[in-house]
């Protein structure tokens, strides 16, 4: 059974540096095919893709967010973690860490946590 | 980016109705292309990939159809359970790109 839970802080003051956990189990990160999102919901009830790793370590990054976004994974602990950096009020949102399969959608989804930015 | 767009944001039907709710693309996605069902502080559930492969154990009332920029989720008999928010999104190119959502509503 495959499940992601993320953790992390619920308020960051402005121009500091959000640092997102997410831990799962089931699967492992180093199997051909497997990769771990980050996805992000506004208020509004916007999703917004932000970050992807590969099990080969490919990366790839929402171009609006990529200068202050970095994803990285830690195999050993089923962990992935997001990073990022100068957080704005804007940034306020539920994040969400998700496990895909190539070619499919993000099959998996964590239960999210719920970022605050405000000073 | 690839804009996608679900008109409309609010669609009300009853129970036993067949409901159809449209995707396009603003360019072509192939048939990469994922449907997500919401509920009420919860996380999206995966309903189908591929724009018609429905996911292990999402009922057969839900089908997906579609390819190139126009794509459409149908429901043939709606159920009081499928009362939810209803995303699609590509992944044919990055950045991965999501509707705004259509919220089905049971009248």
């Amino acid at each position: 059974q495959i499940t992601l839970k993320e953790s992390g802080p619920t308020l960051v003051k402005p121009t500091q540096t959000l640092t997102l956990t997410c831990t799962f189990s089931g699967f492992s990160l180093s199997t051909s095919e497997v990769a771990v999102s980050w996805i992000r919901q506004t208020p509004g009830k916007a999703l917004e893709w932000l970050a992807l790793i590969h099990w080969d370590d490919r990366e790839r990054y929402s171009p609006s967010l990529q200068n202050r976004l970095t994803i990285t994974k830690d195999t050993s602990k089923n962990q992935v973690v997001l990073i990022m950096t100068n957080m704005d009020p804007v940034d306020t949102a539920t994040y969400y860490c998700a496990h895909r399969i190539s070619y499919y959608g993000l099959d998996l989804w964590g239960q999210g946590t719920t970022v605050t930015v405000s000073s | 980016d690839i804009q996608m767009t679900q008109p409309p944001s609010t669609l009300s039907a009853s129970v036993g109705d067949r409901v159809t709710i449209t995707c396009r693309a603003s360019q072509n996605i192939n048939r990469y292309l994922a449907w997500y069902q919401q509920k009420p502080g919860k996380a999206p559930k995966l309903l189908i990939s591929k724009a018609s492969s429905l996911e292990s154990g999402v009922p057969s009332r839900f089908g997906g159809s579609g390819s190139g920029t126009e794509f459409t989720l149908t429901i043939t008999s709606l159920q009081p359970d499928d009362s939810a928010t209803y995303y699609c999104q590509q992944y044919n190119s990055y950045p991965w790109t999501f509707g705004q959502g259509t919220k089905v509503e049971i009248k």
